[in-house]
Parts: structure tokens; C-alpha cells; sequence
């Protein structure tokens, strides 16, 4: 399968805990970027990295998150100290960059419930 | 912050009717998205439409956008009940990133 794919599909974890989630994308796409989505809402921004950059970060991204690509191909996003707000779905996407415009695929999605 | 809105929040329809999605948005966009997600999993891309292009088709899909009105339409044609499922718009402006909107629902009953 050369989809994106992401570890775990679902977190369950007591309040205070860290937690981390793994995203590998497509192979040979360079941009990556991480989405979270509640109940009823659609996916918003968190973070993208281009290669091993992180070139812009959202500011729903609290110091508890960080993200890292560290040799340009997987991706993991921390949460330290979860809240229960924290609970929510996190999405990993990837892209090969065009100036035509990129087409984002998406994982299927950790699910994080905190207890 | 969500840039697109979508239109309807919630459509009902008998399978083998066309559903047609609206979407605006308020800045200017270098592409705009379309997704499907059906519950609990990711989002599946579903076509691609540029600024500078007013219409496309895949398959049972067409979408338009109007970038002078800043919106876009999907039409799905002989729904089926397996077409169920959110749709999202997303828009991509200069800075690369997909900006959702809040969806819309579609049931499509058999």
C-alpha cells in the first residue's frame, strides 16, 4: 500500500500522559503536514513541514505539542500533558510540491480519547 | 479559522438523484479540494480544481468554481447509497496548506 499511514489508529490515555503519534507518508512527497479534527468539525491546520523543515506551525499548537520530521520522511507529533481537550482526531496529509498545485492525501487518522 | 463554508449543512436524497454541494470562501486561492470522509475514517480525495479552471469532471463527480463569486459547486450524479458520507471542501491559497470547511452530511437513501 503507498497510501499515507499512521500509528496508532487509536490512543486512549489518562490525563497527563504523553502520548505520540507516527505518520509516514507517500513515498517521495516532500511536504507533510498534520491536521486535527473534533466531532462535527472539519480537519484544522496544525502544522507542515517541507522535508525535514517545519515551515509553519497554527496556533492551536500549545507548547504541550511538537512535531518533528527528523530525516524528511516520517513525521511524529507529540502530545505531552494531555487534556481532555486534547481528545480529537489527528490526521497526517502529504503532497509532492507542484506549482501546478499538489493534490493532499490523507491518512486514515489517530483517534485520541483522554480519560 | 475556517475559510470555506459549506452549503447545505445536511442533504437528504433518494439514490439515483443528483446532489449538488456549494462552497464559498473569502481569500484568494491558488486551487480548491473536495473530500469525502465517511464516519470515523480519513479524508479521500476527490478532485482537484485550479484558479484558473472553471469546470472538471471524474467520473460521476463535476465540480465548477466561480473565483469572481469565490465558490465552488460538486455535483455528484446517480447517487448511490454508498456516496453517504461528509464532504468538505478545502482551499489552498499561496501559502500551501488546505483550509476545511465545516462540511456538509449526505444521506443517500436506498
Amino acid at each position: 500500500d503507498t497510501g499515507v499511514s499512521q500509528d496508532p489508529r487509536h490512543k486512549i490515555t489518562k490525563r497527563g500522559q504523553n502520548v505520540t503519534f507516527r505518520c509516514d507518508p507517500i513515498s517521495e512527497h516532500n511536504r507533510l503536514y498534520w491536521y486535527r479534527q473534533t466531532l462535527g468539525q472539519g480537519p484544522e491546520f496544525l502544522t507542515y513541514f517541507q522535508n525535514e523543515a517545519q515551515l509553519e506551525k497554527s496556533r492551536l499548537l500549545s507548547d504541550r505539542f511538537s512535531a518533528e520530521r527528523p530525516k524528511g520522511s516520517f513525521s511524529t507529533l507529540e502530545i505531552q500533558r494531555t487534556e481532555q481537550g486534547d481528545s480529537a482526531m489527528y490526521l497526517c496529509a502529504s503532497s509532492q510540491l507542484q506549482f501546478s498545485g499538489n493534490t493532499i492525501y490523507f491518512g486514515e487518522g489517530s483517534w485520541l480519547t483522554v480519560v | 479559522s475556517q475559510q470555506g463554508e459549506e452549503d447545505p449543512q445536511a442533504l437528504s436524497i433518494q439514490e439515483g438523484e443528483n446532489a449538488t454541494m456549494n462552497c464559498s470562501y473569502k481569500t484568494s486561492i491558488n486551487n480548491l479540494q473536495w473530500y469525502r470522509q465517511n464516519s470515523g475514517r480519513g479524508l479521500v480525495h476527490l478532485i482537484l480544481i485550479r484558479s484558473n479552471e472553471r469546470e472538471k469532471h471524474s467520473g460521476r463527480l463535476r465540480v465548477t468554481l466561480d473565483t469572481s463569486k469565490k465558490s465552488s459547486s460538486l455535483l455528484i450524479t446517480a447517487s448511490r447509497a454508498a456516496d453517504t458520507a461528509s464532504y468538505f471542501c478545502a482551499t489552498v491559497g499561496a501559502n500551501s496548506k488546505l483550509t476545511f470547511g465545516k462540511g456538509i452530511t449526505l444521506s443517500v437513501r436506498p
